[in-house]
C-alpha cells in the first residue's frame, strides 16, 4: 500500500540553526511533490512544489531537495526564527487518481 | 480579497443529529475537496469535486454527503450514521482537480459531537 512517513518526532531547534525534515515515501512514483506549512487551528498553506527532474528548489530561506531514487524529499529552513514554528506536511500525488496524499507532519519548534 | 471561507469555527452537535459545515470560494476554482485531520494523523480525504454538479468519493466517505449546486459552493453534511464525527475539518480548492496544483485550504471547523 502507499505510504508517507515523516519524523515522527516533533523538532525543538535553536533560533538561527537549520531544521532539516524528511518526507519518505513507498509506493509511489511522483512527478512532483509538495510543501505546505499548518499553524495550530489553521488550514495547511501551501510553500513549494518540486518536479522530480528539480533536485532541488529554494524560496527566500527554505530549500526543498527530491531523490526518487532514494523516495525521499528533505526540507530544510535555514536560518530558522521563531516564527518558523509551525507544522509542516509533504503530500505528493497518487498514482491511480492523481490526488494528493498529505503526510501526517512534523511539528518544529524553533526556540529564541 | 481572495479565499476560502468555512463556517463555523467551532460547532458542537448532539449524537444521532446531521450537521452541515459550509464551504465558500471565491478564487473562480475548478476543484474543490473536504478533508478530515486527527491528531497525528495525515488529512483524509472524504469527498472532491472537480466540476459543478459533479462530486466523487474520497477514501473515507461514509457518513458524509455532499452537493456541488453552484461553483463557489461546497457543503458537506455529517450525518450520522459516521461512527466518529468528531475531529477538525478542512475545506480546499485548487484551480484543476489534478494533485499538481496547489490546493488552497481554509480555516477549517472543529466539529465535537457527544
Amino acid at each position: 500500500s502507499q505510504k508517507i512517513e515523516q519524523n515522527s518526532e516533533a523538532l525543538n531547534i535553536q533560533e538561527g540553526k537549520t531544521a532539516t525534515l524528511t518526507c519518505n515515501y513507498t509506493n509511489y512514483s511522483p512527478a512532483y511533490l509538495q510543501w505546505y506549512r499548518q499553524d495550530p487551528g489553521r488550514g495547511p498553506v501551501f510553500l513549494l512544489l518540486i518536479r522530480e527532474n528539480e533536485k532541488e528548489k529554494r524560496k527566500e530561506r527554505l530549500k526543498v531537495t527530491f531523490d526518487t531514487t532514494l523516495k525521499q524529499s528533505l526540507f530544510h529552513i535555514t536560518a530558522s526564527q521563531p516564527a518558523d514554528s509551525a507544522t509542516y506536511l509533504c503530500a505528493l500525488p497518487r498514482s491511480n487518481d492523481y490526488k494528493l496524499s498529505f503526510g501526517a507532519g512534523t511539528t518544529v519548534t524553533v526556540r529564541a | 480579497d481572495g479565499g476560502i471561507t468555512q463556517s463555523p469555527k467551532y460547532l458542537f452537535r448532539k449524537e444521532g443529529q446531521n450537521v452541515t459545515l459550509s464551504c465558500e470560494q471565491n478564487l473562480n476554482h475548478d476543484a474543490m475537496y473536504w478533508y478530515r485531520q486527527d491528531p497525528g494523523q495525515g488529512l483524509r480525504l472524504i469527498y472532491y469535486s472537480q466540476i459543478v454538479n459533479d462530486f466523487q468519493k474520497g477514501d473515507i466517505a461514509e457518513g458524509y454527503s455532499v452537493s456541488r449546486e453552484k461553483k463557489e459552493s461546497f457543503p458537506l453534511t455529517v450525518t450520522s450514521a459516521q461512527k466518529n464525527p468528531t475531529a477538525f475539518y478542512l475545506c480546499a480548492s485548487s484551480i484543476r482537480p489534478s494533485g499538481f496544483w496547489e490546493q488552497y485550504f481554509g480555516p477549517g471547523t472543529r466539529l465535537t459531537v457527544t
